[in-house]
């Protein structure tokens, strides 16, 4: 079955710490995005990739970074710039010019102890 | 002001009521219009999608859109405890999505 695979499900980050978030897809998209979600806020764009080794940052793209060295991977760096990481994180894909057709992973839980 | 705006509720309805959830938005180049139910602790999915104003059915569930006043609505029929779930609307602006806050329902057996 085609799909997006996020891992880990759930991940602790100690203080100063950088941690990466994984993120796999086998539907062919060339589009990939990541959305942080906290209560009540929705979600918000961190970064996106509508083609292999080119990114652009979304609206809070500040202490996270990506790569998109593959077409199927799109990993998320958490890092020790980011003051307040704990929230779910989200990751999806499209084709490419697709503006309603996005699949989402299952998130990651990420908590700072 | 949010481009986006969705009241968050929590909206708590019994089995079999209908149940609408709207959002407002100020962005007029808005064209696509999508809803997307997240169960808990996993991702959202795509629920209906809605191009320009008018109503979109699908089975229980009714998606309408008034560009005029800049408003989207869900309705859903004949409510069932499965329907429990945040629902989340988005509007595709220039190469990504917007999305509300998210109002997170739930259906009293």
């Amino acid at each position: 079955d085609g799909g997006i695979t996020q891992s880990p499900k759930y991940l602790f980050r100690k203080e100063g710490q950088n941690v990466t978030l994984s993120c796999e897809q086998n539907l062919n998209h060339d589009a990939m995005y990541w959305y942080r979600q906290d209560p009540g806020q929705g979600l918000r764009l961190i970064y996106y990739s509508q083609i292999v080794n080119d990114f652009q940052k979304g609206d809070i793209a500040e202490g996270y970074s990506v790569s998109r060295e593959k077409k199927e991977s799109f990993p998320l760096t958490v890092t020790s710039a980011q003051k307040n990481p704990t929230a779910f994180y989200l990751c999806a894909s499209s084709l490419t010019g697709s503006l309603y057709g996005y699949t989402f992973g299952s998130g990651t839980r990420l908590t700072v102890v | 002001q949010k481009e986006v705006e969705q009241d968050p509720g929590p909206l708590s309805v019994p089995e079999g009521a209908i149940v609408s959830l709207n959002c407002t938005y100020s962005n007029s180049a808005f064209q696509y219009f999508m809803w997307y139910r997240q169960y808990s602790r996993k991702g959202p999915e795509l629920l209906m999608y809605t191009y320009s104003s008018g109503n979109k059915e699908d089975g229980r569930f009714t998606a309408q859109v008034d560009k005029s006043s800049k408003y989207i609505s869900l309705f859903i029929r004949d409510s069932q405890p499965s329907d429990s779930a945040t629902y989340l609307c988005a509007m595709s602006g220039a190469q990504k999505l917007v999305f509300g806050q998210g109002t997170r329902l739930t259906i009293n057996p």
